[in-house]
């Protein structure tokens, strides 16, 4: 079974709107970790955000949000105000902590921002 | 700034070839990552280390192994390079005790 599910493969969004990405993960741990990385076409992998298995409150980071409900085992990542700078690809990742360092990826969702 | 360092953007070898491609990270991190990256896949886990001559497998480490004599420096070996590891490859480094990972620029590697 797939660790991470990203079920959007593309999505696309106008300028200053809001967009979600969804993300769902599969785990029997009870500690665990979320995060949200942006790769733009220069390759390199950009860290959002992390949510903590623990965390009761959402994280935020600037005008990125993790919408984290922990019962549906979704870890869903909201831009507010998108910008053009924005359109990128985006992994959802898992940490296990049981295992430390195995990180699990999805397979990404590309955005592109309209004008 | 953590830097994680790759040696190479662009590599193109032959099928059969002796592959090395490096990685140095300037932050003495304890951990360090080797994954590739194909359409569609994502990123999966080859390698990691968490400290110096110590490696664990991740979920595709056949046809690779690493090396890491030194803690700054993570090696992945392609022993003999075949078509299908023709790739986007990413190392990434992490301190002890905290979650997030730092990640290089990438090696796009094809084999012909």
């Amino acid at each position: 079974a797939q660790k991470i599910t990203q079920t959007q493969p593309g999505m696309f969004v106008q300028e200053k709107e809001a967009v979600t990405l969804d993300c769902t993960y599969d785990t029997s741990d009870q500690s665990y970790g979320l995060f949200w990385y942006k790769q733009p076409s220069s390759g390199e992998m950009i860290f959002l955000i992390y949510q903590g298995s623990y965390d009761e409150q959402n994280a935020t980071e600037g005008r990125y949000s993790l919408n984290f409900q922990k019962a549906r085992k979704s870890a869903n990542l909201v831009i507010s105000a998108s910008q053009l700078g924005d359109s990128a690809m985006y992994f959802c990742a898992m940490r296990e902590a049981v295992f430390g360092n195995q990180f699990y990826f999805g397979t990404g969702t590309s955005l592109t921002v309209i004008p | 700034d953590v830097k994680v360092t790759q040696s190479s953007r662009y590599l193109v070898k032959r099928t059969g070839e002796k592959v090395f491609l490096e990685c140095v990270q300037d932050m003495d991190h304890e951990n360090m990552f080797w994954y590739r990256q194909d359409p569609g896949l994502g990123l999966r886990l080859i390698y990691f280390s968490y400290d110096v001559k110590m490696k664990e497998k991740g979920d595709i480490p056949e046809g690779y192994s690493v090396s890491r004599e030194k803690k700054e420096r993570f090696s992945l070996i392609l022993e003999s390079a075949s078509t299908n590891q023709t790739s986007m490859y990413l190392c990434a480094s992490r301190p002890d005790g905290t979650y997030e990972q730092y990640f290089g620029p990438g090696t796009r590697l094809t084999v012909t």
